[in-house]
């Protein structure tokens, strides 16, 4: 099946930092999201991202969906304490079937991120 | 509120018994769908389903069983058959293109 390469597998970097983490697939994808998971709890959507090129921000957050359709970035700019958690990208290609239209999602291992105060 | 309900948070498991895992939402999704995650692994896909009284196989299905007889009930059977079922199991919801959204989850571990 297809797979992404979500890099890097872990930062630490220091409260204040800006952080950046991407996602390659060797497929492309119609819609890229990117979700945050706290310990012991469901991921959280943080950014869908819908057309090729779109650049999107919420609030610290800033993603885009590359010109290919096959990779995307996320950016976090002046990080805190909060921000700790693991990141996800996932890609989402729509398939048609017998049963109607497919939107399963392809997870990247997740990046992450520890922020020291 | 909307939203999903995952039951119970710790599940325990004896050797060559069933266990059933819970999910409910109250969103009017049609899809919903079952992943497992292990430590350092992205999201896994056992089965999923996109209307009431059918579902499919995800990638890693063996070991697991589902049903879907209500439109906001999912619940997931893992097996005796699934030899390594440690794991942390997500449940997760949507609509058309819409992203999913996650419960969550439930955290099962072998006695």
């Amino acid at each position: 099946g297809q797979q992404l390469n979500q890099s890097p597998q872990s930062m630490f970097i220091q409260e204040g930092e800006d952080v950046s983490m991407n996602c390659t697939s060797s497929s492309i994808f119609n819609t890229w999201l990117w979700y945050k998971q706290d310990p012991g709890e469901g991921p959280v959507l943080l950014i869908a991202l819908y057309k090729a090129g779109e650049l999107t921000s919420n609030g610290r957050l800033t993603a885009q969906f590359g010109i290919t359709r096959k990779d995307s970035f996320l950016n976090i700019s002046a990080s805190i304490p909060s921000d700790v958690g693991i990141y996800f990208c996932a890609g989402q290609l729509l398939r048609g079937n017998s049963g109607g239209s497919n939107y399963k999602l392809t997870f990247g291992k997740g990046t992450l991120l520890t922020v020291n105060p | 509120d909307g939203g999903i309900t995952q039951s119970p948070k710790y599940l325990f498991r004896k050797e060559g018994q069933n266990v059933t895992l819970s999910c409910e939402q109250n969103l009017n999704h049609d899809a919903m769908y079952w992943y497992r995650q292990d430590p350092g692994q992205g999201l896994r896909l056992i089965y999923y389903s996109q209307i009431v009284n059918d579902f499919q196989k995800g990638d890693i299905a063996e070991g697991y069983s589902v049903s879907r007889e209500k439109k906001e009930s999912f619940p997931l059977t893992v097996t005796s058959a699934q030899k390594n079922p440690t794991a942390f199991y997500l449940c997760a919801s949507g609509q058309g293109y819409q992203p999913q959204h996650f419960g969550d989850g439930t955290r099962l571990s072998i006695l």
